[in-house]
């Protein structure tokens, strides 16, 4: 079964205090990552799409890095405004998923950065 | 407008009503989606539409009961709900149900049934 975990739940960090967020998956075989930013109240708004291991991306202080079981957002010298509940998910290469769009969602990481 | 729309943002009905969630994409996409988001679960997904086709019902019940009339509008009908049924319905759009599938959501409705 497609399966998408990411940790720690909740990460509470100084701001300045650079980290990392774990999306761990397991998939048949992977067609696309992607990494979600979630404000309380709002819908989910897209940061990035990884489709291969090793493959990387930036924006601001957030890089997304990929390998074949996981995937990490790290956060460089985070600020108050990055503070968000972070979704992970992934698109699997089955048939049904590949014809429909289907996204499997982890549980989030709430991210507090402190001034 | 721009991006993706949800109305109404709240919601809040009795068991017995019978209401309708509206969502428009102004982003000439061709793929929308309805997801549910229930507090400490994972987003799930409901009913995925590609080209006003229904390509995905993902064993939702009956009670909700999804219509696509043109690629830029979706909308979710909703009846004799169950207080389980209380979240946030989240709407999103691609440029295709498949291969590039960035999803662009909108705001989400909150609903509570009572």
């Amino acid at each position: 079964e497609d399966q998408v975990t990411q940790s720690p739940e909740a990460l509470r960090l100084q701001e300045g205090e650079s980290s990392s967020l774990n999306c761990s998956y397991t998939v048949s075989g992977l067609r696309g990552l992607f990494w979600y930013r979630q404000d309380p109240g709002k819908g989910p708004e897209f940061l990035f799409t990884l489709y291969s291991a090793g493959e990387e991306k930036e924006k601001e202080r957030l890089k997304a890095t990929l390998t074949k079981k996981e995937s990490f957002l790290h956060i460089t010298a985070p600020k108050p405004e990055d503070s968000a509940t972070y979704l992970c998910a992934v698109q699997a290469l089955s048939v049904g998923s590949s014809n429909t769009g289907k996204l499997i969602f982890g549980q989030g990481t709430t991210l507090q950065v402190k001034p | 407008e721009t991006g993706v729309t949800q109305t109404p943002r709240h919601l809040v009905m009795g068991m017995t009503n019978k209401k309708s969630l509206k969502c428009e994409q102004h982003l000439g996409h061709n793929a929308m989606y309805w997801y549910k988001q229930s507090a400490k679960k994972p987003l799930e997904l409901m009913f995925v539409y590609s080209l006003e086709e229904r390509v995905e019902n993902n064993s939702v019940p009956s009670r909700f009961s999804p219509e696509c009339p043109n690629s830029s509008h979706l909308f979710l009908h909703l009846h004799t709900l169950q207080p389980e049924d209380s979240a946030l319905y989240l709407c999103a759009s691609s440029q295709e149900a498949g291969r590039r599938n960035e999803q662009y959501f909108g705001p989400g409705t909150r609903l509570t049934v009572t």
